[in-house]
């Protein structure tokens, strides 16, 4: 089943505290992307990940980093998170060779208060 | 400056009409373009993807065009139902790898009502 889970689905933070979001997908796809969505706003790109250790800066990186040891999960982490990171999060994976093959977690919406 | 423009940016229709969502975009160069469909709090769900100059995808009662002189897609929703209210999402992506970048439109909110 090609599937994009992503852990948790919801997330009550305070500022300044760290914060995890997991994503793991099952189709052995090379590339991974975390985005974030804020109404009115298309997605914004904060990384995507080529595979296992080579990840980029997306358009908006500023105030997180990723990790990815293993193909199928790769990471978002908000070292000491801020109010205006309050957002839904989604991460996605896709063949390298294929990028109209794209596929979408649920998402995780982030609250920092 | 915003690569991809959707209208209208939210539409109301009756169940059982039909309705056409349309996205404009500048992107270049524009290797495919997608229509994701996203239900509220979820994540996005591929309706179909277009490729090649003047592409016509269908799925069910989703049809789509591909104008790539025009740089323009539309998305027809026949014979809607309740189920389609959902948020419409125009996607462009610059190349055939994961390579390229992906850019997309801030959607069409659809409702549809009884």
């Amino acid at each position: 089943d090609m599937k994009v889970t992503q852990m948790p689905r919801y997330l009550i933070k305070r500022m300044g505290e760290n914060v995890l979001l997991e994503c793991g997908q099952d189709m052995s796809h090379e590339t991974m992307y975390w985005y974030r969505q804020d109404p009115g706003l298309g997605l914004q790109l904060i990384y995507i990940s080529y595979d296992v250790d080579s990840n980029s800066e997306g358009d908006i990186p500023k105030g997180y980093r990723v990790s990815r040891k293993k193909r199928e999960h790769f990471s978002l982490i908000l070292d000491s998170a801020k109010t205006n990171q309050t957002s839904v999060y989604f991460c996605a994976s896709s063949s390298r060779g294929r990028a109209e093959t794209l596929y979408f977690g649920s998402g995780t919406r982030l609250t920092v208060l | 400056k915003t690569q991809v423009e959707q209208s209208p940016q939210s539409l109301v229709v009756r169940q059982g009409e039909n309705c056409v969502l349309q996205c404009n975009y500048s992107v270049t160069p524009d290797n495919h373009l997608r229509w994701f469909k996203q239900d509220t709090g979820k994540g996005l769900v591929s309706l179909t993807v277009l490729v090649h100059e003047n592409d016509k995808t269908s799925n069910g009662r989703y049809s789509a065009t591909l104008d790539k002189d025009a740089k323009h897609s539309t998305l027809h929703i026949t014979a809607t139902l309740l189920d389609d209210t959902a948020t419409y999402i125009c996607v462009v992506g610059d190349r055939g790898s994961a390579l390229g970048r992906l850019h997309f439109g801030a959607g069409t909110q659809l409702i549809v009502i009884p």
